[in-house]
């Protein structure tokens, strides 16, 4: 099973370089959304998505677009790269019906390095 | 709002010794409580999780918390450590509602275990 599937692993940009990663998902899961993992500070929110069409922004969301186009898909945009960016982001879907909230799966994130 | 605190960035044990990994919370409503462990260079997976049925939650491998709301504490312990449970560990909480599948993280507590 494929589950949650994040493409580039490793990237590393310039600093005003823009790049879009990919997340993927096969479990028809309407909630999809992209966290960045920083040391000593856990994972925090930058957008998320209720289902195709509908995106909303989380705890960090400057300097990120997002869109929904399919119920598979959910790419996030970096517009102008900033070395402040640099981080590991994940993507990680969910049902939003019939499951328990918060129960989250994950892709196996990306690494941005921005110089 | 909501947030979740981890107390101990790093924690050391013996293997064959108790594991206990202390994680506190604060929510506005009932909460949703979960454990996550993150194996390296992977994404993270679900441990357990509270969603108010029994305050003893059992997880995988031999994982359990115990929700005490006089305490706002959500707290994980193992019996016995393995040394496969050398990983990094993050407390989240959510809530039912609109986009109730947003978690927020603790900052996360690394265990090593040594033989």
């Amino acid at each position: 099973n494929a589950g949650v599937t994040q493409t580039p692993k490793f990237q590393v940009l310039k600093t005003g370089q823009s790049m879009t990663l990919q997340c993927a998902q096969d479990m028809n899961h309407e909630y999809m959304s992209w966290y960045r993992q920083d040391p000593g500070m856990g994972l925090r929110l930058i957008h998320y998505s209720v289902g195709a069409g509908i995106t909303d922004q989380g705890e960090v969301p400057n300097g990120y677009n997002v869109s929904r186009s399919t119920t598979e898909d959910f790419p996030l945009r970096l517009l102008s790269a900033a070395p402040s960016q640099t981080s590991v982001y994940f993507c990680a879907s969910s049902r939003t019906s019939g499951a328990p909230a918060g129960e989250l799966f994950f892709g196996e994130g990306s690494r941005l390095t921005v110089l | 709002a909501q947030s979740v605190t981890q107390l101990g960035s790093h924690v050391s044990v013996s293997e064959g010794a108790l594991v206990l990994l202390r994680c506190n919370y604060s929510s506005s409503v009932p909460p949703y409580l979960f454990w996550y462990v993150q194996y390296p260079n992977q994404g993270l997976q679900l441990l357990l999780k509270y969603t108010s049925a029994a305050t003893l939650v059992k997880g995988i491998n031999g994982f359990e918390a115990e929700f005490k709301k006089s305490e706002t504490s959500f707290h994980l312990t193992k019996p016995s450590a393995h040394m496969s449970d050398a990983a990094e560990y993050f407390c989240a909480v959510s809530f039912t509602g609109a986009a109730g599948n947003k978690l927020t993280f603790g900052g996360g507590t690394r265990v090593l275990v040594k033989p």
